[in-house]
């Protein structure tokens, strides 16, 4: 079945410094992906979205690039913050018509920045 | 605009004791309507969604049902928590499918079980 990877946190950084978060899926079809962002003690929001190849995903300064050829949405962000620190999902979503989307999350990634 | 709400905010339950949770959504009609778990420091799953009222799928066998009794309500219940039950509950609303199928998510619901 479909599925996320996403990579394992904790990731602390410095302020300013330069952040990636890989994620790679696994889908028979054409999925829609997303990044979701949860700061502590909330729900989650959605940060982007992509929903067909080579589309770029961007908001607040992190982008993703949906790349078919290798599975991958990687989040990216040129220079954090350390309100950016919240616990990062990788997901995609199987449409079903006209039944509900099903989405599909990773395990999620917990950042933390550094003042 | 849409919001989605979720009460109550946090909840403190024993053992064997009953639940319901409420999640209302305002702003849009006839959505798809979802109920989450998030374990502590794990990712989510899936429990149950609704495509319309008194309409439920549940995703995995457990102590916990749910119910659609008005197109923007969506309640989940147990008669009888477990302590496995413990655990950050999320409901979550989409569009039905022609349009976007984000979903978006409502505050939480923390649930502990002693």
């Amino acid at each position: 079945g479909d599925s996320v990877t996403q990579m394992e946190g904790p990731v602390t950084l410095s302020e300013e410094a330069f952040l990636t978060i890989n994620c790679t899926y696994t889908a028979t079809g054409y999925p829609s992906l997303f990044w979701y962002v949860q700061y502590p003690g909330e729900g989650l929001q959605l940060l982007l979205k992509a929903t067909k190849a080579d589309d770029k995903g961007s908001n607040k300064g992190f982008e993703a690039t949906y790349r078919k050829e290798t599975t991958s949405f990687h989040l990216e962000k040129g220079s954090v913050q350390v309100s950016d620190s919240a616990v990062y999902f990788c997901a995609l979503s199987d449409q079903r018509g006209s039944s509900a989307s099903k989405i599909i999350f990773g395990s999620g990634t917990r950042l933390s920045i550094r003042p | 605009s849409q919001t989605i709400h979720q009460w109550p905010a946090t909840l403190v339950q024993p053992v064997g004791s009953p639940l319901s949770l409420e999640c209302t959504v305002e702003g849009t009609s006839n959505p798809n309507l979802y109920w989450y778990r998030q374990a502590a420091g794990r990712g989510l799953q899936l429990l149950f969604y609704s495509v319309g009222i008194g309409q439920i799928s549940s995703e995995v066998p457990q102590n916990l049902s749910a119910s659609r009794p008005q197109d923007r309500q969506f309640i989940l219940s147990s008669k009888k928590l477990l302590l496995s039950d413990s655990g950050f509950y999320l409901c979550a609303w989409s569009v039905k499918a022609g349009g976007t199928d984000t979903q978006y998510f409502g505050p939480g619901t923390r649930l502990t079980v002693l």
